[in-house]
């Protein structure tokens, strides 16, 4: 496609509940990228998939969140037993492979845990 | 945790004024860039300065990189309203994974 997509593009949930986040990078971009941001906060680095190597996992707040990516492409974050503190806006962005490349950012995902 | 420091945290300047934000980090570097968000939302790349580099350019923009300091400027000149934003500076390691890693971000406000 043309750009990242991710969807949906706002998702209320109850507490408790599992909710899974899509990424759509761009084609080609090895990279795939996830982060967290709380209102009017920085970016909190969640996870990074390069290729065929393993992910850094090593943003991931807690066991309760996971990722996916399939075939290279696409992507999914999972968060289980929602819980109020992670309501946020949760962004995906795409690389091509190589230290001089930027990123392209999806419009992100909004979650609202009531 | 934040590999990027932005300072300040939040600016607010008349239209046609240049605003100044810096960037600091903490390890070794590839390269740093600056991206924008609108509204919360997705960024948009700015400009990339190699760590090789001092100074680049990119129309009202102007980056600085200080490697010995680890230190970044961006520049914006002759500001206007929609120049309203977040900005973000944000750096890849010179080692092991090449992933992007950002800083706290500079609100900034343009009155026109």
């Amino acid at each position: 496609g043309a750009g990242v997509s991710q969807s949906p593009s706002n998702k209320v949930t109850e507490k408790g509940k599992d909710v899974e986040l899509r990424c759509d990078p761009i084609s080609g971009h090895t990279a795939l990228y996830w982060y967290r941001q709380s209102l009017g906060q920085g970016l909190e680095f969640l996870i990074y998939f390069q290729g065929n190597s393993a992910p850094d996992k090593s943003g991931l707040p807690s066991d309760r969140f996971s990722a996916e990516r399939t075939g290279g492409s696409v992507s999914t974050l999972t968060i289980q037993r929602t819980q109020q503190e992670d309501s946020a806006v949760y962004l995906c962005a795409s690389s091509l492979y190589g230290t001089n490349t930027e990123a392209f950012f999806g419009q992100g995902t909004r979650l609202t845990v009531v | 945790s934040q590999q990027g420091e932005e300072d300040p945290q939040a600016l607010s300047i008349q239209e046609g004024e240049n605003a100044t934000m810096n960037c600091s980090y903490k390890t070794s570097i590839n390269n740093l860039q600056w991206y924008r968000q609108n509204s919360g939302r997705g960024l948009v790349h700015l400009i990339l300065i190699r760590s090789n580099e001092r100074e680049k350019h990119s129309g009202r923009l102007r980056v600085t990189l200080d490697t010995s300091k680890k230190s970044s400027s961006l520049l914006i000149t002759a500001s206007r309203a929609a120049d309203t934003a977040s900005y973000f500076c944000a750096t890849v390691f010179s080692g092991g994974y090449q992933k992007v890693t950002f800083g706290t971000g500079t609100k900034l406000q343009v009155i026109p």
